[in-house]
């Protein structure tokens, strides 16, 4: 069965990093995108962009761009969310999510998500 | 603020039928026919309950059913259950420069 699941909670200080880890299973890799969503405390969702799991090709979204990286290692199915320069705004929840259908076909919605992963940036 | 408007809150009791809706733009929502409607439960990831305006995954109960007319989707759920109480978000795919746009979700509440 397919699976998705998101590394743990994170508490990062202001201009630091972190890695968010996406490791899927049950069905191939390589064949779905790997899309990345956050969810801000008491807001609706947010779309922040896609990697290409065959390329490793990643397309942000308008204003995920400079400071969010998406990244694979396709040895281990998992994708990588990457923030670097944490500001407090960032702290949210963040969804991996793998689209209904295969890369090349439009679905623009998922069926499997990752059970996120909290992201808090305090001093 | 969410590119897609939805009410902050519905109610209904148990077994009455409710409908959350969803507008947007001609390019989105009125656009396209790749409308989908989650379900978010407190703690809990979203969960697709219906993508493609009204096709429902397999194993979504039929009691959910969505439509779309011009810019506004609507989803309704009929004889409310108390599992039913939840977050309720649209998304649909963007012509803008975002490509996939949510609502800001909809607090169902059964009394």
């Amino acid at each position: 069965q397919v699976q998705v699941v998101q590394s743990g909670s994170e508490l990062k200080k202001p201009g630091a990093s972190v890695k968010v880890s996406c490791k899927a299973s049950g069905y191939s890799f390589t064949d779905y995108a790997i899309d990345w969503v956050r969810q801000a405390p008491g807001q609706g969702p947010e779309w922040m962009g896609w990697i290409n799991t065959k390329t490793g090709n990643p397309t942000y979204a308008q204003g995920f761009t400079g400071r969010f990286v998406f990244s694979l290692d396709t040895s281990v199915t998992t994708a990588y969310l990457q923030i670097s320069s944490l500001k407090a705004e960032d702290t949210a929840m963040y969804y991996c999510a793998r689209p209904v259908a295969r890369m090349g076909i439009r679905s623009h919605a998922f069926d499997y998500w990752g059970q996120g992963t909290v992201v808090t940036v305090s001093s | 603020q969410s590119a897609l408007t939805q009410p902050a809150s519905v109610s209904g009791s148990p077994g009455q039928s409710i409908t959350i809706s969803c507008t947007g733009t001609s390019s989105d929502v009125g656009g396209d026919n790749y409308v989908s409607w989650y379900q978010q439960h407190p703690g809990k990831a979203p969960k697709l309950i219906i993508y493609e305006v009204s096709n429902r995954p397999s194993g979504v109960s039929n009691r959910l059913s969505a439509s779309k007319s011009g810019n506004m989707a609507s989803l309704t759920i009929s004889g409310l259950q108390a599992e039913d109480e939840a977050d309720y978000f649209c998304c649909s795919y963007s012509t803008r420069s975002t490509p996939m746009v949510f609502g800001g979700g909809t607090k169902l509440t059964v009394l």
